[in-house]
């Protein structure tokens, strides 16, 4: 099946800093999503990339569906305390379900 | 704009028990999924309902079963809760399986804590 992995695991930055996720497929997607979920909350979608090369902005995010099919990147510029969560990458290929990396865990401090 | 909700919020059992998590969508999605959140391991698929009237096993099914009651609602049960199965529980549903139907939307979550 397919396998997701993305990274880091876990990120410590300032506010204001810029900050950059990624995740990586062993097989070839044709959807990328990018979902951020609060503390004690659902998952809730950011960024959806259909097409290879894309790149789609969403206020301070970025992302973009890598040449290659099988990575992803996402981007936060100028980071503020409300970013703090976790972000997770979900991809899928061919006629596979949509399967989800285990997450980056952002702390902005102040 | 309720989306996806879930029953209970919270839930703490004793090993042995069994109960229902309840899932209801109301915007008109013929695909519907169960997850599990552990620390560390993301968001594991359980099972899921790619139209009413089907259900397939995810990528941890063992100790669970699901009802796809009609289209907007899915189930998910536990006959014998086990402390493993202490987790959140999270619904989700989608317009469908495919490209540009796949965007899946997911509910607030159930903690369940099993003694």
């Amino acid at each position: 099946g397919q396998q997701l992995n993305q990274s880091p695991q876990s990120m410590f930055i300032q506010e204001g800093e810029d900050v950059s996720m990624n995740c990586t497929s062993s097989s070839i997607f044709n959807t990328w999503l990018w979902y951020k979920q609060d503390p004690g909350e659902g998952p809730v979608l950011l960024i959806a990339l259909y097409k290879a090369g894309e790149l789609t902005s969403n206020g301070r995010l970025t992302a973009q569906f890598g040449i290659t099919r099988k990575d992803s990147f996402l981007n936060i510029s100028a980071s503020i305390p409300s970013d703090v969560g976790i972000y997770f990458c979900a991809g899928q290929g061919g006629s596979e379900k949509l399967v989800f990396g285990k997450g980056t865990k952002l702390t902005v401090n102040p | 704009n309720a989306g996806v909700t879930q029953t209970p919020k919270f839930q703490v059992l004793k090993t042995g028990q069994s109960m229902t998590l309840q899932c209801a969508q109301d915007m008109n999605h013929n695909s519907m999924y169960w997850y599990r959140q552990d620390p560390g391991m993301g968001l594991r698929l359980i099972y899921y309902s790619a139209s009413e009237g089907t259900t397939d096993k995810g990528e941890v099914p063992n100790g669970y079963n699901v009802s796809r009651l009609n289209k907007r609602e899915f189930s998910l049960r536990l006959e014998s809760a086990a402390p493993s199965q202490t987790s959140v529980y999270f619904c989700a549903s989608s317009e469908g399986l495919v490209p540009f139907k796949n965007i899946q939307y997911f509910g607030a979550g159930t903690r369940l804590s099993v003694l």
